[in-house]
């Protein structure tokens, strides 16, 4: 059974210091991995997307992929209330042509 | 602009009725998808399909059906043997194959009264 593994939170964090969201997955054949961001009754919209082992920035926010330690995390820099929200990792397998979501975790940035 | 529009966007059921979730996309995306969730819960895949007039059951299937006679559209009817239908539904399109992230309708919630 494939597995993206999340700790559900709540993750509390002052405004301005870093967010750090952590994920494992199961699946060594997982080669694609993505970070979507839902807030309170909306749909989740990606934000960030890595492929490669190392780190991935746009703007304040850092993928990093540890493929060897199967570890992915979203690094949120300068964290804003409007941050707060919950933070899906999504893992995909090519050779099943399939997504596997986490169940997330919440984030809440204290003003 | 292109995007995934899903209506409506609330909907209330009777006991014993079927209702039908619409999903259309202008992506040009081969792959939808129909997730539920749950208050506080993952997303659980409910079908997918990968390409007109072919789908397959997800993980929670049972008490769903779907149909996919355009590749524009994917809608889901949640029939009277889906005994626990109050949750947030959300349709999804992308291209073929796992690497390029999913698109996102704005989701149904429907509700059994």
């Amino acid at each position: 059974q494939k597995e993206v593994e999340q700790n559900s939170g709540p993750l509390s964090v002052p405004e301005g210091a870093i967010a750090s969201l952590n994920c494992t997955y199961s699946d060594r054949g997982s080669q694609s991995f993505f970070w979507y961001r839902q807030y309170s009754g909306k749909s989740p919209e990606l934000i960030m997307f890595i492929y490669s082992n190392g780190d991935k920035e746009d703007g304040r926010f850092t993928a990093q992929l540890n493929k060897a330690s199967q570890y992915v995390s979203l690094l949120i820099r300068d964290s804003q209330p409007s941050d707060s929200a919950t933070y899906l990792c999504a893992v995909g397998v090519n050779r099943d042509d399939k997504i596997i979501f986490g169940k997330g975790t919440r984030l809440h940035i204290l003003p | 602009d292109g995007g995934i529009t899903q209506s409506p966007k609330y909907l209330f059921r009777k006991e014993g009725q079927n209702v039908t979730l619409s999903c259309e996309q202008n992506l040009n995306h081969d792959a939808m998808y129909w997730y539920r969730q749950d208050p506080g819960q993952g997303l659980r895949l409910i079908y997918y399909s990968q390409i007109v007039n072919d789908f397959q059951k997800g993980d929670i299937a049972e008490g769903y059906s779907v149909s996919r006679e355009k590749k524009e559209s994917f809608p889901l009817t949640v029939t009277s043997a889906q005994k626990n239908p109050t949750a947030f539904y959300l349709c999804a399109s992308g291209l073929t194959g796992a690497n390029y992230g999913y698109t996102f309708g704005s989701g149904t919630r429907l509700t059994v009264v």
